[in-house]
């Protein structure tokens, strides 16, 4: 069936560097996607949102970029801190708001 | 924003036991909630979708007669797990959808994290 994956399981930066989280999705139907950051025994937390109309959108710290061309989405987090520590998913929205999540990855901030 | 309240947000059982998780929307309305597995070091994976006043929706390869789910009332929707098994252990989600659509109108409870010994 359709998926949504990661290309990185694991990414260690450190404090104040820029941080580039990856995410390939399969279904090319796909109109809406999400980020979320899940920290430890918690569940996922909106980080930010984009339609597929749209290649590139904007919040506080983070960007998210789409290219759809190579069916690629990407989470931008600049000047990494330590409390942005935690587990990274990309999801697809397939109608209905049912979510499809990817693999996600583990995104370390050392000091 | 929004808050999901998930209850217990862990628990722990004997073999055979059946485990009820509470999902409830604490200042909207849901007419749609989502139960989710993770297993550790893995993602989210779907199992169903709860629809109030009618049958949930399971995913493919989910038994709806192990995993139970009712969702009497736009604020709560439970998720029973019958006759647990260790193999059911792991780290259960709910989300709940509010009124207006969206991505961002999904709201995600804390987890319960269920231990079948």
């Amino acid at each position: 069936g359709e998926s949504v994956g990661l290309h990185l399981p694991t990414l260690s930066v450190q404090e104040g560097d820029n941080s580039i989280i990856n995410c390939a999705y399969s279904n090319s139907a796909s109109d809406y996607f999400i980020w979320y950051k899940q920290e430890s025994g918690k569940g996922p937390q909106f980080i930010i949102d984009i339609r597929s109309n749209m290649d590139k959108r904007q919040g506080q710290r983070v960007t998210v970029l789409l290219n759809k061309t190579v069916k690629h989405l990407s989470l931008q987090i600049a000047a990494t801190q330590p409390g942005d520590s935690a587990v990274y998913f990309c999801a697809e929205n397939e109608d209905t708001d049912k979510l499809i999540f990817g693999t996600g990855t583990r995104l370390q901030v050392f000091p | 924003g929004a808050v999901v309240s998930q209850h217990p947000s862990w628990v722990i059982c004997k073999s055979g036991t059946s485990v009820k998780i509470e999902c409830r929307s604490l200042d909207f309305q849901a007419t749609t909630m989502f139960w989710y597995r993770q297993f550790p070091k893995q993602s989210l994976m779907l199992m169903a979708t709860s629809n109030e006043g009618s049958k949930a929706t399971y995913e493919q390869g989910v038994e709806k007669d192990k995993f139970l789910i009712n969702h009497a009332s736009l604020t709560l929707s439970t998720l029973t797990v019958t006759s647990a098994h260790p193999e059911d252990s792991s780290f259960y989600i709910c989300s709940a959808k509010a009124v207006g659509t969206g991505g961002e109108k999904l709201f995600f409870g804390s987890g319960t994290q269920l231990s079948v010994l």
